[in-house]
């Protein structure tokens, strides 16, 4: 069964550095996500991609943030200057665009932890 | 905007039972979807059951099944025959019928099945 994939599983840099987390999602998918989840807290939505460029973004996601489909596979998530509060598991979503359009599915998540 | 409320912050279950989470949500929008994914120690989140808010049958599958009340906005999951692989948290998610189609968690429920 098709799944999204998202890479590293975990993540550790120091305050100011810039991560790229990324993610393949499911092949024939059109409509990516990534969300996020601080330890103990709710999952939180940053940000929808379709058709090359943004849907819809959060209050979380503010100009440090940027994502991109370099490829036709990769969908990344960047932050340019993490900081402390940036630490939280990151998962990456993908759903089709016809059939059952309306299921996101999840990849494992990628823990960032900000020193 | 979206909310949604999971008023259980804990449950715990003995194997064999069955067991009821709650999820409330406010919308002003009439055509939406439902979601409860399960969220285990390894932090993945896996889809358990999705529900159309146009359809008025409840949606199940195998164990898993769900009570839709549309005019009172409540969506709670019920787990019969719990199992100890049924231990995780659980979120309900909201998904509005709009550009982004973004999900909107509730805050989860961990679930302690017991043998």
């Amino acid at each position: 069964e098709p799944e999204v994939t998202q890479t590293p599983s975990h993540q550790v840099t120091q305050m100011g550095q810039e991560v790229i987390l990324r993610c393949v999602p499911i092949s024939n998918h059109l409509y990516f996500y990534w969300y996020r989840q601080i330890l103990g807290q709710k999952v939180e939505f940053l940000v929808s991609f379709y058709n090359n460029e943004i849907s819809e973004k959060s209050e979380i996601f503010d100009d440090q943030f940027s994502v991109e489909r370099p490829d036709g596979s990769n969908f990344t998530l960047k932050i340019r200057s993490t900081k402390l509060e940036d630490s939280a598991m990151y998962f990456c979503a993908s759903r089709e665009s016809t059939g059952n359009t309306d299921t996101q599915y999840f990849g494992p998540g990628t823990r960032l932890t900000v020193l | 905007a979206q909310t949604v409320t999971q008023s259980q912050p804990e449950m715990s279950v003995q194997e064999a039972e069955t067991v009821t989470l709650s999820c409330t949500y406010d919308t002003s929008e009439n055509n939406y979807y439902l979601f409860w994914y399960k969220q285990p120690p390894s932090r993945q989140m896996i889809l358990v059951i999705r529900q159309e808010a146009y359809k008025q049958q409840n949606a199940t599958e195998n164990r898993f099944s769900v009570n839709f009340q549309k005019a009172a906005k409540s969506f709670s999951l019920k787990i019969s025959d719990s199992q100890l692989g049924d231990t995780a948290m659980y979120f309900c998610a909201f998904m509005g019928d709009n550009a982004g189609n973004m999900l909107t968690f509730g805050g989860g429920t961990r679930l302690m099945v017991k043998p």
